[in-house]
């Protein structure tokens, strides 16, 4: 069975620190990875993808993916109080369904 | 607007009786799913759908029944709810297999069953 691994956290972060994400996936055949952020009580928002090995930027956020290490990671920059939210880690491969991690806290103090 | 809708939001029944939560897409996306999502738990897949009249377990379907009647609609049907069913419910749509287009997420239905 795929599994996503993310710690679980809270990750503290000071307002305007950059934030680094991160999440390990089992299956070395995955394609694609996914970033979602999800604040309490709310449905999750997609907010990055990527794949390709390598970086992608979009705004503050870079997503990087490193499938030799199977290790995704989300760096925010500059990070906000409205940053704070669960971010989940998923990724899928081929037609098929996507696996989640359990998500990492993030908070950031103002 | 492109949406994914849930409804209802809130519900709170009595244990056996049968209840539907109903999920609607207006993005002609062909995959829609159902996620429950528990504290400690993540979100884990209830069923899922390929396309109409195409339907298949997730890895918690036990308790749940889903019908693909048309492209849009995708109920999920708790025939005889029981209190270990308390949870977050998430209908999710696609364009077509979530691994390469991600999901839409509804807006959640947060079910209590007494």
């Amino acid at each position: 069975q795929k599994e996503v691994e993310q710690n679980s956290g809270p990750l503290s972060v000071p307002e305007g620190a950059i934030a680094s994400l991160n999440c390990t996936y089992s299956d070395r055949g995955s394609q694609s990875f996914f970033w979602y952020r999800q604040y309490s009580g709310k449905s999750p928002e997609l907010i990055m993808f990527i794949y390709s090995n390598g970086d992608k930027e979009d705004g503050r956020f870079t997503a990087q993916l490193n499938k030799a290490s199977q290790y995704v990671s989300l760096l925010i920059r500059d990070s906000q109080p409205s940053d704070s939210a669960t971010y989940l880690c998923a990724e899928g491969g081929g037609y098929s369904t996507l696996t989640f991690g359990k998500g990492t806290m993030l908070l950031v103090s103002p | 607007e492109a949406q994914v809708t849930q409804n209802p939001r809130y519900l709170i029944t009595v244990t056996g009786k049968k209840l539907t939560v109903t999920c609607s897409q207006n993005m002609n996306h062909e995959y829609m799913s159902w996620y429950r999502q528990d504290p400690g738990l993540g979100l884990r897949q209830i069923y899922y759908s390929m396309n109409v009249e195409v339907t298949d377990k997730g890895d918690v379907p036990e308790g749940y029944k889903v019908s693909r009647k048309e492209k849009r609609n995708f109920p999920l049907i708790l025939e005889s709810p029981s209190p270990n069913q308390t949870s977050l419910y998430f209908c999710a749509s696609s364009l077509k297999g979530g691994a390469n287009y991600g999901y839409t997420f509804g807006s959640g239905t947060r079910l209590t069953v007494v």
